[in-house]
């Protein structure tokens, strides 16, 4: 499974635009890039996934470089609650499901 | 809600006695895992059931450990000879076909061994 490094933390004012950017050297051809929001005493919870180039939903944008050795997870005009911790994980699908392995993700801090 | 749900929410025991956690997920999901969180860390992949078939179990997954599906619907985690390491938040996910790339979680069983 290709491993992930992410910065431990980050910080962000409310109202700006925060991006995460995630490095997968080893991404290979068949991998996924999947994004996970986790908040304290929560699970995890999905927010945006992608192979190439640029993906967005109504939460955020992810963008993927041609050589996928790296990602930008792109939250729009964070408020307070995007406070949590962002996990970036690289899988491909086998035996029916994305086998994934959780880094110790981003922190990221919001502050009014 | 018709989310994940996990059940107990927390477990205090005492080093030795024996757990069973219980996980029900969305209705219509037939993948469902089992993963373990420790303090800081992100989660670890214990166990992938299809259906009611385990088909991947984790090297983490040790001896004291087994997880069963027995109508493919809900799942039970037991761990047995239960170990101060065994303290860890346990967490459920269910995904469906339809949606293969998002896992469902739920909110976690918090266990702390004594």
């Amino acid at each position: 499974l290709a491993k992930t490094t992410q910065p431990i933390s980050m910080d962000s004012y409310e109202g700006q635009e925060v991006n995460i950017t995630c490095s997968h050297n080893n991404i290979a051809t068949n991998d996924y890039i999947t994004w996970y929001q986790q908040f304290p005493s929560q699970g995890p919870r999905f927010i945006i996934q992608g192979y190439k180039t640029k993906v967005t939903n109504e939460v955020a944008s992810l963008f993927i470089p041609a050589d996928r050795k790296s990602s930008t997870l792109s939250l729009p005009r964070v408020s307070l609650s995007d406070t949590a911790v962002y996990y970036c994980l690289v899988g491909s699908y086998s035996g029916g499901y994305q086998k994934v392995t959780f880094g110790i993700g981003t922190k990221l801090q919001v502050i009014p | 809600d018709t989310g994940v749900s996990q059940d107990p929410r927390h477990k205090i025991t005492k080093r030795g006695q024996n757990v069973t956690f219980r996980c029900d997920p969305i209705s219509e999901h037939n993948r469902l895992y089992w993963y373990r969180q420790t303090l800081g860390q992100g989660p670890e992949f214990l166990t992938y059931f299809q259906n009611e078939a385990q088909l991947e179990k984790s090297r983490l997954l040790s001896d004291r450990f087994s997880a069963e599906r027995p109508k493919g619907s809900f799942s039970t985690l037991e761990i047995q000879r239960t170990e101060q390491g065994d303290s860890a938040m346990y967490l459920c996910a269910s995904s469906s076909l339809a949606e293969q790339e998002t896992q469902y979680f739920g909110p976690g069983t918090r266990l702390l061994v004594l």
